[in-house]
């Protein structure tokens, strides 16, 4: 069964509402976890590394103030698409890193947000 | 620099063939860990196998293996006896830090394999 599970799966919003997208580690406790974008057909984009009780690392030229991350638990993440544009559409996919183990990266089963 | 290279945009293999996929990686770091994942058109991510820079044998999962070569900086994909369900995308990433312990993973452009019946 799925360790991660990430939710909604999908979801259509209009241009300026804001979406938030949870990722939730199942079987094991994680401080840190990962926020990933794909555009079709293009490879997997880091976004931010989601510290638990911290203020989320981003990476380059991803804006913090319209994706914003919240670990409020060892077994949650969320992220907020603020202000959505139609230029925000694309597949987000979270990953979780369990506390203390090295290895292997778990992942959520994405979420695709068309923005109309 | 593109950290990890997958020279495949799209492979074709018959089914019950074998296929390799390919590819390099570029880090300074002694101690990192790479990893493929197989990614269907649903969308998930499916952690397929893994390799520790000081493993010193190749990683195997079932009809997965990883042929690690370490002076190269390669670190190909065998599927041996391919399915139809091993049509998808497949990705190579990298984990630098001790035993990929630590910080993101890079990903590769993909290969995206299909297997013909």
């Amino acid at each position: 069964g799925a360790v991660v599970s990430q939710h909604p799966s999908w979801v259509i919003c209009k241009s300026g509402t804001s979406v938030k997208i949870e990722c939730r580690s199942l079987d094991f406790q994680a401080t840190t976890m990962f926020w990933y974008r794909q555009f079709p057909k293009q490879s997997l984009m880091l976004m931010a590394t989601s510290n638990e009780g911290s203020k989320a690392t981003y990476e380059q030229g991803v804006e913090k103030d319209k994706f914003l991350i919240n670990h409020a638990s060892l077994t949650l993440s969320t992220l907020t698409v603020t202000s959505a544009h139609p230029e925000d559409s694309s597949f987000y996919i979270c990953s979780v890193l369990p506390s203390g183990r090295a290895g292997e990266l778990f992942f959520g089963e994405g979420s695709r947000l068309t923005v109309l | 620099a593109q950290k990890i290279t997958q020279t495949q945009p799209g492979m074709f293999v018959q089914e019950k063939e074998a296929v390799t996929l390919d590819c390099t990686y570029d880090t300074s770091d002694q101690s990192y860990g790479l990893f493929w994942y197989k990614q269907p058109s649903s969308g998930e991510m499916i952690f397929l196998i893994y390799q520790g820079s000081y493993d010193e044998q190749n990683a195997t999962e079932g009809r997965y293996s990883l042929n690690f070569q370490k002076a190269r900086k390669s670190a190909n994909l065998v599927i041996s006896a391919s399915q139809l369900g091993d049509s998808a995308m497949y990705f190579c990433a990298m984990r630098e830090g001790p035993s990929g312990s630590q910080g993101n993973l890079i990903f590769g452009k993909g290969t995206k394999l299909s297997v013909k019946p």
